[in-house]
């Protein structure tokens, strides 16, 4: 049982370059997350999905793109990456009331 | 909107030291509580949670948090640390339905000196 799986571990983008962080869970979660942690600013949260087909905003999500095409997957694109995206991100999941969040180990982004 | 307050920043305290964490919230209805822990290198793991009953709730590695609903606050409490429960703590709270998002709050980082 792999949890959520997150990758990249690390990537370095140049601004203006846009990539996709991958996020895949195999415990049958309808509910999926992406936060990210920057010192002193505790987890913010940038998209969520409470199941395939339906995702939604959190605190943080401009620049950031999200889909749910199916329930494993959760990918978070960066369109236009800019240095102040600079950030550990977290993906997470957890089943449909149950609110206990289990995290992926997380990728590390620094944009130049 | 919800938010989540953590009043220290930084703790450096001794081994064998006692420990309380605060964390206060905003959110006047029903409410579901967590303080997850980030180990350095580490994601984050539930330390321990709280959805109803006794206010006083046991988590892993000898945690403990009380939650006072008068005070709004869920502080995180430990008798006697260890070197090993040098981390990062994250209080965080979201409404009883359980299915709106966590907020959490900025994190204490603890340092445990020998």
């Amino acid at each position: 049982n792999a949890g959520v799986t997150q990758t990249p571990k690390f990537q370095v983008l140049k601004t203006g370059q846009s990539m996709t962080l991958q996020c895949a869970q195999d415990m049958n979660h309808e509910y999926m997350s992406w936060y990210r942690q920057d010192p002193g600013m505790g987890l913010r949260l940038i998209h969520y999905s409470v199941g395939a087909g339906i995702t939604d905003q959190g605190e943080v999500p401009n620049g950031y793109n999200v889909s749910r095409s199916t329930t494993e997957d959760f990918p978070l694109r960066l369109l236009s990456a800019a240095p102040s995206q600079t950030s550990v991100y977290f993906c997470a999941s957890h089943h449909y009331g149950a609110n206990v969040l289990t995290f992926g180990a997380g990728s590390r982004l620094t944009v130049l | 909107a919800q938010s989540v307050s953590q009043h220290n920043h930084h703790v450096i305290l001794s081994e064998a030291a006692s420990l309380e964490l605060g964390c206060n919230y905003s959110y006047g209805g029903t409410v579901n509580l967590f303080w997850y822990v980030q180990y350095p290198g580490q994601h984050l793991q539930l330390l321990l949670k709280y959805f109803s009953g006794d206010p006083l709730v046991k988590g892993i590695k000898g945690f403990e948090a009380e939650f006072i609903k008068s005070k709004f606050s869920f502080n995180l409490r430990k008798p006697s640390v260890q070197w090993s429960d040098t981390a990062e703590y994250f209080c965080a709270v979201t409404p009883g339905s359980g299915n709106t998002p966590l907020v959490f709050g900025k994190g204490t980082r603890l340092s445990v000196i020998a």
